[in-house]
């Protein structure tokens, strides 16, 4: 069991839904991070909240709509997504030393969505 | 052009064997390298960081980093089929900015 942890672990959701994955961070970390990893492509920086502050926004289609409401809990609210938004979503977090990202990054089990 | 690139193998090694894994990157004022261990189905493990030319050792585990060729391995010795597993190389590139490679991924054949 890591020490992030995301709900949940499996979805299935229609174009027309609106459903939120959650994060949450055991580690006393600072920053954290939603990735998207689709099938033979590099994992996908998606969102990076430091302090509870957005600090990057990937180019990500606003569809997806993040939230952190606080250091240790980050969520992705998903509505009208396509087929190609079917993906392996990893939340992850790290200490940010206050300049930005030097230190490792913790990455929960990952939520495997499936739009349909 | 891809800015960390690994090959994506597989690359298979018999058991007690060593087992090379590279990446490129081409941000050349990346500062931070990391390997991570994604075995299928699951999320990925940090296995070693490294900030400065030169190797770093951890067990079985060495990596190796050289800023001026912008090159970055790791090395298992011994390997195991435990080891067998995707691979994935990651360069901070400033900031908040971490970028993965696409993964190589390993077999280590019993």
């Amino acid at each position: 069991e890591t020490g992030v942890t995301q709900t949940p672990r499996h979805l299935v959701m229609g174009m027309t839904n609106k459903k939120s994955l959650k994060c949450e961070q055991h580690l006393g970390h600072n920053a954290m991070y939603w990735y998207k990893q689709s099938a033979k492509k590099p994992l996908e920086l998606m969102f990076v909240y430091s302090l509870e502050e957005r600090v990057e926004n990937n180019s990500v289609p606003s569809r997806f709509s993040p939230e952190c409401p606080n250091s240790s809990h980050l969520f992705l609210h998903l509505h009208t997504l396509q087929p190609e938004d079917s993906a392996l979503y990893l939340c992850a977090s790290s200490q940010d030393g206050g300049q930005g990202i030097d230190s490792e990054a913790f990455f929960g089990q990952g939520t495997r969505l499936t739009v349909v | 052009q891809k800015e960390v690139e690994q090959n994506s193998g597989p690359l298979s090694v018999p058991e007690g064997a060593i087992a090379s894994l590279n990446c490129t990157y081409s941000d050349r004022g990346s500062q931070s390298f990391f390997w991570y261990r994604q075995y299928s189905g699951k999320s990925p493990e940090l296995i070693m960081s490294i900030y400065s030319n030169g190797d770093k050792e951890d067990g079985r585990f060495t990596a190796q980093l050289n800023k001026a060729s912008q090159y970055v391995s790791l090395l298992i010795r011994d390997s195991q089929p435990s080891d067998s597993a995707t691979y994935l190389c990651a360069v901070n590139t400033g900031g908040f900015k971490t970028i993965f490679g696409a993964g190589t991924r390993l077999f280590v054949k019993a």
